[in-house]
């Protein structure tokens, strides 16, 4: 049982590029998150997936795109990387019931030059 | 819109000394409350939450916090703090009828002292 698991780990690309960002999940949960994390600003929501089809945005939103491709996956993309999305980016998930609870995967170190 | 403060940005103590971290939310319902830790290099684990009950919430490595409703607060304390605790701590909060999302604060970074 591997809970929450994201790649790449790390990631540098230049300004202009695109990349996707995978993340699955294998405890079943209904809802899926991604967030960056920015020092002194704590996470952000990115966009998050309450259920299988369904993606809406979060705080901030801008310069990225998700696909909720089945109940285990959620990728996020970069369509034209900016240096202003250099960041760390978390994947997580939650059963979406009465607790509630988000499960966080590792990480993934971006550097955008 | 839910917010969270964390007041404290970076705690510095020595091992055995007590810790209370403060968070304090922003939201007109009911809430389910969070704190998450984040050892150096890891990712975010829980360390405790509130859903309904009892307002004094025991988590897991000797944490606990308590969630007064009329200070819209939920700080975490633990007696006696240990080298292995130093990470960055998020408080975090989610307003019932608000959907899944999950609002953070901006974290505070301990680091304890041998």
């Amino acid at each position: 049982n591997a809970g929450v698991t994201q790649t790449p780990k790390f990631q540098v690309l230049k300004t202009g590029q695109s990349m996707t960002l995978q993340c699955a999940q294998d405890m079943n949960h209904n809802s899926m998150y991604w967030y960056r994390q920015d020092p002194g600003m704590g996470l952000r929501l990115i966009y998050y997936s309450a259920s299988e089809g369904t993606t809406d945005k979060g705080e901030v939103p801008n310069g990225y795109n998700v696909s909720r491709l089945n109940k285990r996956e959620f990728s996020l993309r970069l369509e034209s990387a900016a240096p202003s999305q250099t960041s760390v980016y978390f994947c997580a998930s939650s059963d979406g019931g009465i607790t509630d609870t988000q499960y966080f995967g590792p990480g993934t170190r971006l550097t955008v030059l | 819109a839910q917010s969270v403060s964390q007041h404290n940005h970076h705690v510095i103590l020595s091992e055995a000394a007590s810790l209370e971290l403060g968070c304090n939310y922003s939201y007109g319902g009911t809430v389910n409350l969070f704190w998450y830790v984040q050892y150096p290099g890891q990712h975010l684990q829980l360390l405790l939450k509130y859903f309904s009950g009892d307002p004094l919430v025991k988590g897991i490595k000797g944490f606990e916090a308590e969630f007064i409703k009329s200070k819209f607060s939920f700080n975490l304390r633990k007696p006696s703090v240990q080298w292995s605790d130093t990470a960055e701590y998020f408080c975090a909060v989610n307003g019932k009828g608000g959907g899944n999302k999950l609002t953070f604060g901006t974290g505070t970074q301990l680091k304890v002292e041998l």
